[in-house]
């Protein structure tokens, strides 16, 4: 079965550190990819999403993702973190053709950014 | 404009009793999407309607769990005889259209407790 992982359960890091949070999924076929926000308190957000065209993608909040295909990986990245960016992160995947139109959330990554 | 509501925002319930949780979609969006985010997890597909069309029930865990819609817009999902293991946040999210081409906005969730 398709799958979604998220191999970074917690990371800390300092203000002005850059993030780089890992994706992989399990399939072969075309994908469409997206990363969701969770602030404290708030909903789900969009951050990014990816559906063809330029595999580096830029989202809200100066993020940005890259879609290696051949590593089945879509990586986010941010430059220079902000407190603000402390929250949870999931990395979700559309698999299309072998499951329809819903999407695969990976665990999740929690952020903390210390001042 | 409103976002996805949900209601109760909390549901504190005894081990065997029954339990509805409602969703409330933004205006207009075709297709409305469950899930359960436990502790630590990621989250879980449920069940998702898209139009007129027979609903996706593909992630429901069990026979105890079933999913209503009615006239396009609000939603019910009824957990019959609640288990502990059903303790969790249930989110409901709506999309303007297909999930694996649209942003999906996420409800605040009812986290439910089974004693």
């Amino acid at each position: 079965a398709q799958s979604v992982s998220q191999h970074n359960h917690h990371v800390i890091l300092s203000e002005a550190a850059s993030l780089e949070l890992g994706c992989n999924y399990s399939y072969g076929g075309t994908v469409n990819l997206f990363w969701y926000v969770q602030y404290p308190g708030q909903h789900l957000q969009l951050l990014l999403k990816y559906f063809s065209g330029d595999p580096l993608v830029k989202g809200i909040k100066g993020f940005e993702a890259e879609f290696i295909k051949s590593k089945f990986s879509f990586n986010l990245r941010k430059p220079s973190v902000q407190w603000s960016d402390t929250a949870e992160y999931f990395c979700a995947v559309n698999f299309y053709k072998a499951a329809g139109n819903k999407l695969t959330f990976g665990g999740g990554t929690r952020v903390l950014v210390k001042p | 404009g409103a976002g996805v509501s949900q209601s109760p925002s909390n549901k504190v319930t005894e081990k065997g009793k029954d339990v509805e949780l409602r969703c409330d979609p933004i205006s207009g969006h075709t297709a409305l999407y469950w899930y359960r985010q436990s502790l630590g997890q990621g989250l879980e597909f449920l069940i998702y309607f898209q139009g007129n069309s027979a609903p996706d029930k593909s992630g429901l865990p069990s026979d105890r769990f079933s999913a209503e819609r009615t006239g396009g817009s609000v939603s019910t999902l009824t957990i019959q005889r609640t288990q502990q293991e059903d303790s969790a946040v249930y989110l409901c999210a709506s999309s303007p259209g297909l999930a694996g081409l649209n942003e999906q906005f996420f409800g605040p969730g009812t986290r439910l407790t089974v004693l």
